[in-house]
């Protein structure tokens, strides 16, 4: 699976549009971007999922650019409680896939007042 | 559907004990696997499971043991605790190992091997 690179940390305020970028330079033709959220002491969960161009959901915005090579979560409005650490992930479609999801370090968005 | 349940939300060992984390799930999903999660770090894959009597090795393996005799639960055995695995252990399942299926996380157990 490609491997996945994103900032460690991101910082906002209340209000604001916070956008993460992930960049996934080996990305195969049958692999999706999925992006999942993590509060503390918590286990992920998902958020959203995409192959190409735009996908939108109550809770947030997918952009992924004609070469698929980076991918952008878009949280729009964030409150107190978008204080999480973000994973982008590589996930394979497919019969023959292992299923397995690999995490990288994700970005923790620290969201102040 | 109560999901993914884990027991025991936390735990301490000694050094050389051993102990089995438990997982369940009812939603029939095919997929399970666990993971560890050490402080301010991300979740790295101990072991997976495609489905009843198959299990495979993630990033992570070492000092662990899994089995799937059955569909609902993916249990975790440490053989021979050490301090290295303290950790929050997660388990998680997803209705078949396709990407197209999203993946369910359970509540964590928190270890704390001295």
């Amino acid at each position: 699976l490609a491997k996945t690179t994103q900032p460690i940390s991101m910082d906002s305020y209340e209000g604001q549009e916070v956008n993460i970028t992930c960049s996934h330079n080996n990305i195969a033709t049958n692999d999706y971007i999925t992006w999942y959220q993590q509060f503390p002491s918590q286990g992920p969960r998902f958020i959203i999922q995409g192959y190409k161009t735009k996908v939108t959901n109550e809770v947030a915005s997918l952009f992924i650019p004609a070469d698929r090579k980076s991918s952008t979560l878009s949280l729009p409005r964030v409150s107190l409680s978008d204080t999480a650490v973000y994973y982008c992930l590589v996930d394979r479609y497919g019969s023959g896939n292992t299923g397995k999801l690999i995490f990288g370090q994700g970005t923790t968005l620290q969201v102040k007042p | 559907n109560a999901g993914v349940t884990q027991t025991p939300k936390f735990q301490v060992l000694k050094t050389g004990q051993s102990m089995t984390l438990q997982c369940a799930q009812d939603m029939n999903h095919e997929y399970m696997s666990w993971y560890r999660q050490d402080p301010g770090m991300g979740l790295r894959l101990i072991h997976y499971s495609v489905g009843a009597g198959i299990t495979d090795q993630g990033e992570v393996p070492n000092g662990y043991n899994v089995s799937r005799s059955t569909t609902e639960d993916f249990p975790l055995r440490l053989l021979s605790a050490a301090p290295s695995q303290t950790s929050v252990y997660f388990c998680a399942s997803r209705l078949r190992p396709s990407g197209q299926e999203t993946q369910y996380f359970g509540p964590g157990t928190r270890l704390l091997v001295l």
